[in-house]
């Protein structure tokens, strides 16, 4: 079974400055997508930014980019020029593409982002 | 429609009585899920439908808990005999199934058991 672990429950950060949220993954399969959900207070859950496993290049969208270390299992998100809308719960899944479990996405427990003006 | 629909949106019952809870996917989507969210927490995993196939119910907390999914579309998630520890946000996702497609979300039914 895979697992998904976020080990910062709470970050918060300045507006304009970088924040890195961070997550760590455990999976014996060697195909499998990484993904960074956001959840603000609408409760609407919103694709930040989406990783192949097989590509070694880190995914970039605009001002979000991960850093994929697949040996070390970690996929953390970076948000660059922090903005106030960014404010929200941070989730990181992981969707499996092989075994058994084939198509099925699990998420971490989450990280709750607040950015201060 | 043009986006995942659940209904109801909020629903306060009492414990021990039955609820069923809606879940309207993307047309064409194949792969449904269900998650819980229990207030400021991550989501846990229910079940998961894809196409055809038998559905991977792993998720499912205790027997009180039962999804179905009629003609590849729309899906209901039963709860019965509730209990108030199963007060959480409901949310159900859809994907065009396969790989690395995005799940969209629902906006949840909040469900109370007082």
């Amino acid at each position: 079974a895979q697992t998904v672990t976020q080990s910062q429950p709470e970050m918060s950060v300045q507006e304009a400055e970088t924040v890195t949220l961070s997550c760590t993954y455990d999976t014996s399969e060697n195909n499998y997508y990484l993904f960074w959900y956001k959840q603000p207070p609408s409760r609407q859950m919103i694709l930040v930014i989406r990783q192949e496993a097989y590509k070694q290049q880190n995914a970039t969208e605009n001002r979000f980019s991960v850093n994929f270390q697949k040996a070390a299992k970690s996929f953390s998100l970076k948000i660059s020029d922090s903005q106030l809308g960014d404010t929200a719960m941070y989730f990181c899944a992981f969707l499996n593409a092989g075994g058994t479990s084939y198509g099925k996405l699990t998420f971490g427990q989450g990280t709750i982002l607040t950015v201060h003006p | 429609g043009a986006g995942v629909s659940q209904s109801p949106s909020n629903k306060v019952t009492e414990k021990g009585k039955d609820v069923e809870l809606r879940c309207d996917p993307i047309s064409g989507h194949t792969a449904l899920y269900w998650y819980r969210q229990s207030l400021g927490q991550g989501l846990e995993f229910l079940i998961y439908f894809q196409g055809n196939s038998a559905p991977d119910k792993s998720g499912l907390p205790s027997d009180r808990f039962s999804a179905e999914r009629t003609g590849g579309s729309v899906s209901t998630l039963t709860i019965q005999r509730t209990q108030q520890e199963d007060s959480a946000v409901y949310l159900c996702a859809s994907s065009r199934g396969g790989t690395n497609t995005e799940a969209f979300f629902g906006q949840g039914t909040r469900l109370t058991v007082v």
